[in-house]
């Protein structure tokens, strides 16, 4: 079965400093692999998708992530952060379920916090 | 705004009593998912619906139950309710039918969550 594990729980960074949120998968299959970060009271929002196509996927907000076989990682990065940025992010991979069904499996989420 | 509504968005009662949780995806969206949120265990996927048909199951327990529409808003029932059944609900939606093995999954939109407290 496809899942992901991400290392640490919570992050603390000073605005201005480099962002790195950690995500290791295992999948026996290649997998499709997500990124979600979720803002207090609210629902999640994708902040990228690797589908295979290129390693070095970017989204919204100046993130990105590194799709590395070699490591079964997806780490996600920022060059800099904002006090905008705390908030709880998640990696999800797409999964095989029963009935043949596919839906995220998501890992236990950071919850990342920038310091003035 | 994702555009997938959810109500109610708070929600109080006590053990043994059964709820209804209510679900309407972006428009055109024909998948529907429903996913539990709580401390211990994380966001837990419970069940997909595509256009109106059970298509994927997670770790949905037999208490709980979901059926989606001819008009694809979607319902989840929980009943016999448990202290342990306190978390947060969130239902999601995409355009497509979840995925198959070359293809993956697509893009889910997510609601802003039901929180469930049970006493």
């Amino acid at each position: 079965a496809q899942s992901v594990t991400q290392l640490g729980s919570h992050v603390s960074v000073s605005e201005g400093a480099l962002v790195l949120l950690r995500c290791n998968y295992s999948s026996s299959v290649p997998p499709y692999l997500f990124w979600y970060v979720q803002y207090p009271n609210q629902g999640l929002q994708l902040l990228l998708k690797y589908t295979s196509a290129a390693t070095l996927v970017k989204g919204i907000n100046g993130f990105e992530a590194e799709f590395k076989k070699s490591e079964t990682s997806f780490h996600l990065t920022k060059p800099s952060a904002h006090m905008s940025d705390a908030a709880e992010y998640f990696c999800a991979v797409s999964a095989l379920n029963s009935n043949s069904g596919y839906a995220l499996n998501f890992g236990k989420g950071t919850s990342l916090l920038v310091t003035p | 705004d994702s555009g997938v509504t959810q109500t109610p968005k708070h929600l109080i009662t006590a053990t043994g009593q059964r709820v209804t949780l209510r679900c309407s995806p972006r428009s055109g969206d024909l998948s529907v998912y429903w996913y539990q949120q709580s401390l211990d265990q994380g966001l837990q996927f419970l069940i997909q619906y595509y256009n109106g048909e059970e298509r994927a199951k997670g770790n949905i327990l037999e208490r709980f139950s979901a059926q989606q529409f001819p008009d694809l808003h979607s319902e989840l029932n929980l009943s016999s309710l448990e202290l342990g059944d306190s978390a947060l609900y969130f239902c999601a939606s995409s355009t497509g039918q979840g995925g198959t093995l070359a293809g993956g999954i697509g893009e889910l939109f997510f609601g802003e969550g039901s929180r469930l407290t049970v006493l």
